[in-house]
This record gives structure tokens, sequence and C-alpha cells, in this order.
């Protein structure tokens, strides 16, 4: 079974600098994704970046980027220009690749709360 | 507005009620999943179906909980005699599983939070 960890539970960054949400990981697959969404208050959870496992090179997307240590089973989040609606809970999740057709289903860390202050 | 809905979004029972939740997918999304989400938790993964077959229950899903998705469109979630330990928000999610690819990007409900007085 899989398990992730995300051990700060609440984090605060000025708005336009930069902040970084740690995650790891533990599993016995080779082929998996790795991904980070994002809640809002009262709206509903939207993907921010996915990394697969077996690429080296981190997956970036606008502001927001990976650090993937595969080795180490870590794979934290950096924001790069904090905006005020990067305020959300973030949750990493893991999500076991199969190409049989089984079950997909994703195992979420505890989330933690970043607040951007103005 | 063509995302994943549910409905109701809150929903207020007494303990020993029978409460259905209801969640419509993306259109001509093959997978519809639940989760539950504890205060404090990350949502934990409940049940799943590829189009009408229910294929997996999670452990956490006892037998007072029912899932369906009659002709692979809408989903609902019922919980009967509800328990204070119920309350909670029920997301669903749904995808467009294709074999080749190995993996589903997952389009989350706003949920249904259940509060059990």
């Amino acid at each position: 079974a899989q398990t992730v960890t995300q051990s700060q539970p609440e984090m605060s960054v000025q708005e336009a600098e930069t902040v970084t949400l740690s995650c790891t990981y533990d599993t016995s697959e080779s082929n998996y994704y790795l991904f980070w969404y994002k809640q809002p208050p009262s709206r509903q959870m939207i993907l921010v970046i996915r990394q697969e496992a077996y690429k080296q090179q981190n997956a970036t997307e606008n502001r927001f980027s990976v650090n993937f240590q595969k080795a180490a089973k870590s794979f934290s989040l950096k924001i790069s220009d904090s905006q005020l609606g990067d305020t959300a809970m973030y949750f990493c999740a893991f999500m076991k690749l199969h190409y049989t057709g089984a079950n997909s289903k994703l195992t979420f860390g505890k989330g933690i709360t970043l607040s951007v202050r103005p | 507005d063509t995302g994943v809905s549910q409905d109701p979004r809150h929903k207020i029972t007494k303990r020993g009620q029978n409460v259905t939740f209801r969640c419509d997918p993306i259109s001509e999304h093959n997978r519809l999943y639940w989760y539950r989400q504890t205060l404090g938790q990350g949502p934990e993964f409940l049940t799943y179906f590829q189009n009408e077959a229910q294929l997996e229950k999670s452990r956490l899903l006892s037998d007072r909980f029912s899932a369906e998705r009659p002709k692979g469109s809408f989903s609902t979630l019922e919980i009967q005699r509800t328990e204070q330990g119920d309350s909670a928000m029920y997301l669903c999610a749904s995808s467009l599983y294709l074999w080749r690819e190995g993996w589903d990007e997952q389009y989350f409900g706003p949920g249904t939070r259940l509060t059990v007085t």
C-alpha cells in the first residue's frame, strides 16, 4: 500500500514571494504518477501539476514547479510569485499506473493550508 | 458549466436517518469515484465505477453504504442509519480512463458536506 505524508500543516507567505510545500511518499511500485491538488476555501479541488515517475525532468506549469527526488521519495511544490488567489489547501497525491484497467484511485496526504499575505 | 456537479451541497440529518447524495459527472467520462474527506484529512477513496459497473469498494465503505451508477451516467451514494462518525465531506470525481494511458485525470465536484446530529 502507498502512503503520502505532508508534515507541515500550515504555511504562510508574503504576496510575490516564493514558497515550497513538502511531500514525501512511500511505495514499492515503480510506475506511478504524483500530483499536487489545490482546494480553495469552499471550492472544488483542482489539479495543479503532475509528475510521471519515469521522467527525470521536473514538471513545471507557469508559476508552479516540482522538485521530484525519486530515490528519496520526495515531491515538493514550489510556487513562485505567490498571489492572493493561491490561498488554499494543497494536497499531494499518488496514483499507480495501470495499463490493465485496474483501479486508478488517488492516495492523498493530509494537506497543507497555505495563506498568502497581502 | 460542464464540470462535475453534486447535490445537495450541504445536508444536516439526525442520527439514524438515511441520506442520499447525487453526483453528475462530466459527460462521456467513463469512470466515477467517491471519496470521503474528514476535517483535517485528505480525501480517502471509497468506491469507483467503470461505466455502470462498481469495480472496487474500500474497507471504509461499511454495509450501511451503497452506491449505484445506473446506465453509466450519474451516481448516487446512500448512507443508511447514519452515525455521527459519518459526518464528512463526500467528494465525487470523474475521469476518462484510457487503457493505453494507464492513468486518468480526475475532475472533482464541489462535494456534499454531511453533518449528522
